[in-house]
């Protein structure tokens, strides 16, 4: 079945570092691929998405480019800030089938001043 | 705010209680999902509702049941609760029944006692 792997946390940073989170998935077709952020005591908020091979999304200067060849959707982020502490979850949205969203385990980032 | 809604946003009860979560969804949006986020098992897709009718079923437990009523908000109903129910319940929300796009809400912690 469809899955998503995410590096485990927490990934700890000081301010104005360069951040990645590394997901790679696994599923048949041509999935779409999400980043959602979850602050602390918050829902989960859609961050980027990418929904075809070569797509890069990005949003409040995360990016993450769709990779059919790696099957990978990795996050970064150039500089991060304090107020980027939060947990991080990638998914997919497989094609065809029932459209639910498939996440990984999320990965926990804390940014310190 | 993404302009879902879940109440109540906390719940203390007891092992073999049954308790009701609330969700309004994002006006207009037609698709309700329910999810479980525990520390162990990760966020977990429970049912997904469409228009009132269940469109898409995951993982959940014959003592778990939900229903959307003809206003869209949904009810997801716990009963004979065991400590291990105790976890984050989300609902989130999307305009079509595909639902590549979810809003979620800020969640009800349950903690089964």
């Amino acid at each position: 079945g469809d899955s998503v792997t995410q590096m485990e946390g927490p990934v700890t940073l000081s301010e104005e570092a360069f951040l990645t989170i590394n997901c790679t998935y696994t599923a048949t077709g041509y999935p779409s691929l999400f980043w959602y952020v979850q602050y602390p005591g918050e829902g989960l908020q859609l961050l980027l998405k990418a929904t075809k091979a070569d797509d890069k999304g990005s949003n409040k200067g995360f990016e993450a480019t769709y990779r059919k060849e790696t099957t990978s959707f990795h996050l970064e982020k150039g500089s991060v800030q304090v107020s980027d502490s939060a947990v991080y979850f990638c998914a997919l949205v497989a094609s065809g089938g029932s459209y639910i969203p498939t996440f990984g385990r999320g990965t926990s980032l804390i940014v310190h001043p | 705010d993404s302009g879902v809604t879940q109440t109540p946003k906390h719940l203390i009860t007891a092992t073999g209680q049954r308790v009701t979560l609330r969700c309004s969804p994002r006006s207009g949006d037609l698709s309700v999902y329910w999810y479980q986020q525990s520390l162990d098992q990760g966020l977990q897709f429970l049912i997904q509702y469409y228009n009132g009718e269940e469109r898409a079923k995951g993982n959940i437990l014959e003592r778990f049941s939900a229903q959307q009523f003809p206003d869209l908000h949904s009810e997801l109903n716990l009963s004979s609760l065991e400590l291990g129910d105790s976890a984050l319940y989300f609902c989130a929300s999307s305009a079509d029944r595909v639902g590549e796009t979810q809003y979620f809400g800020p969640g009800t912690r349950l903690l089964v006692l």
